[in-house]
Formats: C-alpha cells, structure tokens, sequence
C-alpha cells in the first residue's frame, strides 16, 4: 500500500485516558499534517510537521494534545486526559516537500471517548 | 478572512445532470484551490486543483472554474454518476502557509 497509512481506524477510549494515532506517510513524502473533522462538518487544521521538526502548530489545543514526527517512525498525535469533546475523526495527510502544494490523505482514525 | 464558504450544503442530481458545487474566499494570498472528494467512513481523495493564474481546469468528468476578481471558484461534475454521490470539500492554501482551510462540505447525491 503506497497511500497515506493510519492506525488504529477507530479507537474507544473512556475520559481521562490517553489516544495515541499514529501516520505513516506515502513512500517518499517527508511533510506531514494533522486534521481533525467533526461530524457533519469540515476539516480543521491541527498541526505541520517535517521529520522531527514542528512546522506550524496553530491548531492545536494548547492543552492535552501534542504531535511528533520522529527521525525513525511513523508520526504521533497524542492526546492526553481525553474528554467526550475529542471525539472525531482525525485524518493525516502527507505531501512531497515545501514546493509540492498536493496533499494525500489517510483513511483516518475515528476516536470515540465514552 | 481565513474562511471558506461552500454551498449548496446539499445536492440532488438525476443520473446525467451536472452538479454545481460553489466556493467563496476573501483573503487574496490564497493561492491554491483543491477540491476533495470523500465516501463515508473514508479520508477524502485529491479530485482536482487549480491556481489563480487560470479560469478553468478540466480533468475528465470534472472542471473547476476560477473566478479571480469575484474571488469564487467553484466544480461542475458532467454526466453526474450515482457513483459521484459523496460528499465533497473544496479548500484553500496560502503560498507563505501550508495548512488546507476547508470548506464546510456539499453532500451530493445523484439519483439513478
């Protein structure tokens, strides 16, 4: 599979618990982003990151969530303390580089906080 | 003048129409203007994308027309499919920014 890989494709946690979701890129892209959609709703914007390094972080909550894209590794989006509120689904996209404007999404991971 | 605005929030089409799905921008650095196509339950699919030194982008069954000065772009789906029906997110890029800003989504459905 060349595409964009995420895991868990749904992961149930109860409030208080820890998520972690993990990206992996397509073969060959070193850019990553984080998305976060709500039902019924559009994409929102979490987080840019480039191999150990954050990018942009302007959407994401100040608390609880945190992002990583180690040298070896896929990346991770960690949310701490999980409340009903972070239920959502939470797409990764990967792109070439800077100059590559084309985004290639991933299946998405469906978190549910019970 | 971050935001996208898409309409219509939903769309009925007959097997062989077209579908017309429209988006507003205000900020003028948008430089970048990708339409998704997304099924439920899965991530959304790069359809088409176009930049503002061009009115119009066809690939296929799909084209996106770019109006710059009234700042709209908007996507025609030719000879609508009930494989078409999904839901579909236009978004827009700033060269000096990497994130997408999305619109809200057009749930079309294409009755056979």
């Amino acid at each position: 599979n060349a595409g964009v890989m995420q895991n868990p494709r749904h992961l149930v946690r109860r409030r208080g618990q820890e998520a972690r979701l993990r990206c992996s890129p397509m073969k060959g892209h070193s850019h990553v982003y984080w998305y976060r959609q709500l039902p019924e709703e559009g994409l929102k914007f979490m987080v840019y990151l480039q191999k150990e390094n954050i990018i942009d972080e302007s959407g994401m909550p100040k608390e609880r969530f945190s992002a990583e894209f180690p040298k070896e590794g896929p990346s991770i989006l960690r949310i701490q303390q999980v409340v009903r509120g972070d239920s959502a689904a939470y797409f990764c996209a990967s792109s070439f580089g800077d100059s590559s404007y084309e985004q290639y999404f991933g299946p998405g991971t469906r978190l549910t906080v019970t | 003048q971050q935001q996208v605005k898409q309409s219509p929030q939903s769309l009925i089409v007959q097997k062989g129409g077209i579908s017309i799905i429209n988006c507003a921008y205000e900020n003028t650095a948008f430089d970048y203007f990708p339409w998704y196509q997304q099924f439920p339950g899965k991530g959304p699919a790069l359809l088409i994308a176009i930049r503002p030194d061009v009115s119009e982008k066809k690939e296929g069954r799909f084209t996106i027309s770019f109006n710059k000065s009234a700042k709209q772009f908007s996507l025609h789906i030719m000879d609508s499919q009930p494989g078409d029906s999904a839901t579909y997110f236009c978004a827009a890029r700033m060269d000096s920014s990497y994130k997408l800003i999305f619109g809200s989504g057009t749930r079309l459905l294409v009755r056979p």
